[in-house]
Parts: C-alpha cells; sequence; structure tokens
C-alpha cells in the first residue's frame, strides 16, 4: 500500500517561496508513475500544480509555471514542490499524489494534505 | 485550458435515494474523464477512471458512464457514507483540471 506523507512550513511569509516535500512509502518512486502536488484553497475546488516522473521530466500548469519547480529525490523516495513568489492567493491545502500509471487516468494515491498559509 | 462544469452544484437527497451528477467538458476529452469523492477534511478519493472503470475497492453501487463532453456520475442507493463532495478531473490534456465540485448532502 503506498503512502504519501507531505512536510514543510505551515506559513510563509507573502513574496517568499513555499517548500513542500513528499515521502513515498510502500512503493518505490522509480515505479512507472508519474508524480503529482494538487492544492485547494479552503473552502474551494482542487487545482493541479504539475507532475514529474522518477526521470525528472515535468509538466507543470502554465497559471503557476514561472514560478513552480517540481523536483525528485530517487535516493531519498521522495518529491519536491517550490512555489515562489508566493501571496495569500496561494493558500491552500497542498496535496501530493501518486498518477495511475497512465497519468491521463487520475490519481489513485493522495498525501493526507498539510496546509500552508501566506501571511506575514 | 479545458474547463469542467459540474451540476448540480449541490444536490440533496436521502438514504436509499439514486443519485446522478453531471460533468461536462468544454471540449471533447474522449474519455478521459476520473470522479472523485472528498470528505470533509480529507483528501479526494478517486471513484472511477477512464469515464467508468471502478477503482479496486470501490463499491458497486458507484458506476460512471461518459464520452466526449458529458460525463455522468451514477450512485444507485446512497448510503449514509456517501454523503460527501464530488469532483471530475480531466486527463486528456494539460493543465489537468477539475471541475467546482458537486456537493451531496443529506436530506
Amino acid at each position: 500500500q503506498v503512502q504519501l506523507q507531505e512536510s514543510g512550513p505551515g506559513l510563509v511569509k507573502p513574496s517568499g517561496t513555499l517548500s513542500l516535500t513528499c515521502a513515498v512509502s510502500g512503493g518505490s518512486i522509480s515505479s512507472s508513475n508519474w508524480w503529482s502536488w494538487v492544492r485547494q484553497p479552503p473552502g474551494k475546488g482542487l487545482e493541479w500544480i504539475g507532475e514529474i516522473y522518477h526521470s525528472g521530466s515535468t509538466n507543470y500548469n502554465p497559471s503557476l509555471k514561472s514560478r513552480v519547480t517540481i523536483s525528485v529525490d530517487k535516493s531519498k523516495n521522495q518529491f519536491s514542490l517550490k512555489l515562489s513568489s508566493v501571496t495569500a492567493a496561494d493558500t491552500a491545502v497542498y496535496y501530493c499524489a501518486r498518477d495511475r500509471v497512465k497519468t491521463s487516468e487520475g490519481i489513485d494515491y493522495w498525501g493526507q494534505g498539510t496546509l500552508v498559509t501566506v501571511s506575514s | 485550458d479545458i474547463q469542467l462544469t459540474q451540476s448540480p452544484s449541490f444536490l440533496s437527497a436521502s438514504v436509499g435515494d439514486r443519485v446522478t451528477f453531471t460533468c461536462r467538458a468544454s471540449q471533447a476529452i474522449s474519455n478521459y474523464l476520473a470522479w472523485y469523492q472528498q470528505k470533509p477534511g480529507k483528501a479526494p478519493k478517486l471513484l472511477i477512471y477512464i469515464a467508468s472503470t471502478l477503482q479496486s475497492g470501490v463499491p458497486s453501487r458507484f458506476s460512471g458512464s461518459g464520452s466526449g463532453t458529458e460525463f455522468t456520475l451514477t450512485i444507485s442507493s446512497l448510503q449514509p457514507e456517501d454523503f460527501a463532495i464530488y469532483y471530475c478531473q480531466q486527463g486528456n490534456s494539460f493543465p489537468f483540471t477539475f471541475g467546482q465540485g458537486t456537493k451531496l448532502e443529506i436530506k
């Protein structure tokens, strides 16, 4: 059973950089799956941020692309999200997740999510 | 970006009812449509993928159909644990997008 766990600061200052890590257990990040980040502002819907393959290939949401970097660390079986120049609009629960083998088929495993608040 | 519009936004129903949700895409997405259930404070849970394939472990009262631009999720007989928010997501083209959700409430 694959498990994902997000970690990182719960509070980030405006104009700063949000940094989160997702630790994967019960499975290998080098499997044939893509690994995603999705966020959800409080009381609102879901927004796909982007995804990464263990080779380092990425796909990003164009609405965030200029500010987002997703990276992978195979030695630690984890992947990470960095979002720069944050504003209050970036306050959200951030989920890391595993796509089905065919990424077009959706996300089958999710982390529990971590709330990141952007505030001074 | 492909926009997904879910209807209704809110649905009030009773245990044992049959309910159907709709997800309409702004352009054809073949059958690359997934449905998720989300309960308060929890991560979404995958119910259906490729429009009509039931995810392992999901009760058979859930079913999905559709292709192109119109899709439906049906719950054949509502159980108390089914009251939640339901989202659709398209995987046909980047960026992947979600519908705004349908909140299913107890009548």
